[in-house]
């Protein structure tokens, strides 16, 4: 079963870097998925499309402060230099024959 | 500029029935999957049902399969979702989404609306 794994909450200081994880579940090491972003009260936004061997292709005028990475079956997302409009939730989604999935989310607080 | 525009959101009695709509511009709408995602209050997003560019192909999270259905008008630019049988755990934000790629299904959402409020409640 296509299962993407997501810590609830994560927090770091304004200016600083924080790395969100999405794990894939077992049989699925290898797929791709998507980072979307949602800030409070808004619709979602696309960041980026990640690979498993860690390349990425960002949205469009989505800054380079975001980045993505891979490690076997983790996914990451890295935000450096946090800014306040960086809180928000953080969601991985991917998709397999006829059903698409989404990650619990990560709620993002830059302190 | 691309957008999405989701309507026909409100209340409705459980059982009832409510049809979503989604306005499309901007980008070539006959060409492109699109989807219609959910969020209940203060929960996460959860996919619902995807229609392949031409309409031929459909698919539906178990959740809604039977009781919801995808429909597109590539002549209007448009994008819809029948909802039957409404239930109180139906109350949600109702996302439009796009497909990232031309004429590919099985690819990521890239591009969404800013959603329409049901609220399934007697």
């Amino acid at each position: 079963q296509l299962v993407l794994t997501q810590s609830p909450s994560a927090s770091a200081s304004l200016g600083a870097s924080v790395k969100l994880t999405c794990t894939l579940s077992s049989g699925h090491s290898s797929d791709a998925i998507a980072w979307h972003q949602q800030q409070p009260e808004k619709g979602p936004r696309y960041l980026m499309k990640l690979n498993s061997d860690g390349s990425h292709r960002k949205g469009d005028g989505i800054p380079d402060r975001f980045s993505g990475s891979s490690s076997g079956a983790e996914r990451y997302l890295t935000i450096s230099s946090l800014q306040s409009e960086d809180e928000a939730d953080y969601y991985c989604q991917t998709w397999g024959t006829g059903t698409w999935v989404f990650g619990g989310g990560t709620k993002l607080t830059v302190l | 500029q691309v957008q999405l525009v989701e309507s026909g959101g409100g209340v409705v009695q459980p059982g009832r029935s409510l049809r979503l709509s989604c306005a499309a511009s901007g980008f070539t709408f006959s060409s492109y999957a699109m989807h219609w995602v959910r969020q209940a209050p203060g929960k996460g997003l959860e996919w619902e049902a995807v229609i392949s560019y031409d309409g031929s192909n459909k698919y539906y999270a178990d959740s809604v399969k039977g009781r919801f259905t995808i429909s597109r008008d590539n002549s209007k630019n448009m994008l819809y979702l029948q909802m039957n049988s409404l239930r109180a755990e139906d109350t949600a934000v109702y996302y439009c989404a796009r497909a990232r790629r031309d004429k590919v299904t099985l690819t990521m959402i890239y591009i969404w609306g800013q959603g329409t409020l049901v609220t399934v409640s007697s």
